[in-house]
């Protein structure tokens, strides 16, 4: 069954201090995709990242950087040195490419990012 | 500008009634979707629809209702038939129903029953 999982609820920093923001997956699937979305207090996702099964190449953009790891099922996402308007929740999906009617959510982990 | 509107932002219903969320899009995208969001969960798929005149029952389906006559609209009714209709309810898009493209949201519906 496919299945993401953010086990961390919400996590709180200082600004400039780096943070990692954990998702490990469950698929049956050899092809699938893997996406980062933020939601700020506005409500609106936002789209991040795309990260298909066959690219496992770190991503960096900015203060934001991404590490797939097919091995250990995981997507963690870490921003460095965070700031206060990096405070959302943000969810990891996953798409497999059998079933294009549904993106699988995590449960999000909620950032607070303190002055 | 080219997005994804919601309307109204906040909603209120008395228990029994039925009303109407309002999503739109000028992306030209073929593919949306209807989402519910409970506190402390993830994302739930309630309708989808990939092409016009088509609609597909996600997860969660029971109490609500979808209608696709134009690309553009995907208005969702909750019914009162949906036991526990109080969620933040959010309309997505995406240029086709393809597993690698990226959803497009919009701003969300708040909706409470009194």
């Amino acid at each position: 069954a496919q299945k993401v999982t953010q086990a961390q609820t919400e996590i709180s920093v200082v600004e400039k201090e780096d943070v990692t923001l954990d998702c490990v997956y469950e698929t049956r699937d050899t092809t699938y995709y893997l996406f980062w979305y933020k939601q700020p207090p506005s409500g609106e996702l936002v789209f991040l990242i795309r990260r298909n099964s066959f690219d496992e190449q770190n991503e960096i953009s900015g203060r934001y950087s991404w590490n797939f790891q097919k091995s250990t099922s995981s997507f963690n996402f870490t921003i460095t040195a965070s700031q206060v308007v990096d405070s959302a929740v943000y969810f990891c999906a996953l798409s497999e490419r059998v079933r294009t009617d549904k993106l699988i959510f995590g449960t999000g982990t909620r950032l607070q990012v303190f002055p | 500008d080219g997005g994804i509107t919601q309307s109204p932002k906040y909603l209120f219903r008395k228990e029994g009634q039925n009303v109407t969320l309002s999503c739109e899009q000028n992306l030209n995208h073929d593919a949306m979707y209807w989402y519910r969001q409970d506190p402390g969960q993830g994302l739930r798929l309630i309708y989808y629809s990939q092409i016009v005149n088509d609609f597909q029952k996600g997860d969660i389906a029971e109490g609500y209702s979808v209608s696709r006559e134009k690309k553009e609209s995907f208005p969702l009714t909750v019914t009162s038939a949906q036991k526990n209709p109080t969620a933040f309810y959010l309309c997505a898009s995406s240029i086709n129903a393809n597993s690698y493209n990226e959803q497009f949201f919009g701003p969300g519906t708040r909706l409470t029953v009194l």
